[in-house]
């Protein structure tokens, strides 16, 4: 079993809907992750967050510690969101989620 | 502010040849993470340095990889003998503070591929 579980592994999405990854973990952590990756580019870093809610933009990130959980929330989705997002979690190791891959349809 | 560099972008090496892959972190940063992404699979984290001292290489390799980050230019990972399975992107990422405190920033990576 991996230490980072994401869901779905494959998203497809009419542009203007809402999205909704999933990430769930199960080791201890102090920080987790949410990073950006678009086909054969680099990685880019949406959010870090220890605790409660960030937003930036249209892109909303969750954490719930007790629950070991994390969602991360695209609203009105635009094709340019189309790319991979992986969870990923800081505690006495790094453990990454093996990527939600989202395309949104014009 | 230059973001994180890494070079070279691609890098051929054939069986047996030696790969170097530079990464040079983002002004002020002392916190280097360097991370391989194997084809159609996840990122993995490699080993986490600072300024001359590995913190945790616990995701390296035993044998053939090495990484430095000395007190004077980029942080060097360097893959000795390579063979067709060290075929990945490897990508480099820098903080300012240690990991779990300060948010990531990633270069755009270099691909490997070994012929």
């Amino acid at each position: 079993k991996n230490e980072v579980e994401q869901s779905p592994q494959n998203l497809t999405a009419q542009e203007g809907e809402f999205i909704t990854i999933n990430c769930s973990y199960s080791v201890g952590i102090s920080a987790l992750h949410w990073l950006q990756q678009h086909p054969g580019g680099g990685i880019v870093s949406l959010f870090m967050l220890s605790s409660g809610k960030k937003k930036h933009g249209r892109l909303i990130a969750t954490i719930n510690i007790q629950e070991k959980h994390s969602s991360l929330h695209i609203t009105a989705s635009h094709p340019r969101d189309s790319a991979v997002y992986i969870c990923a979690v800081t505690g006495n190791q790094f453990y990454f989620g093996t990527g939600t891959s989202l395309t949104v349809i014009p | 502010n230059a973001g994180v560099m890494q070079n070279p972008r691609h890098l051929v090496r054939r069986r047996g040849q030696e790969a170097r892959l530079r990464c040079s972190p983002m002004k002020g940063h002392s916190h280097v993470y360097w991370y391989r992404q194997l084809p159609e699979e996840g990122l993995k984290f490699m080993v986490y340095l600072q300024k001359e001292n590995i913190i945790d290489e616990s995701g390296m390799p035993k044998e053939r990889f090495s990484a430095e980050f000395p007190k004077e230019g980029p942080s060097i990972l360097r893959i000795q003998q390579v063979v067709r399975g060290d075929s990945a992107a490897y990508f480099c990422a820098s903080s300012p503070r240690e990991r779990g405190v300060s948010p990531l920033h990633f270069g755009n990576g270099t691909r490997l591929t070994v012929t």
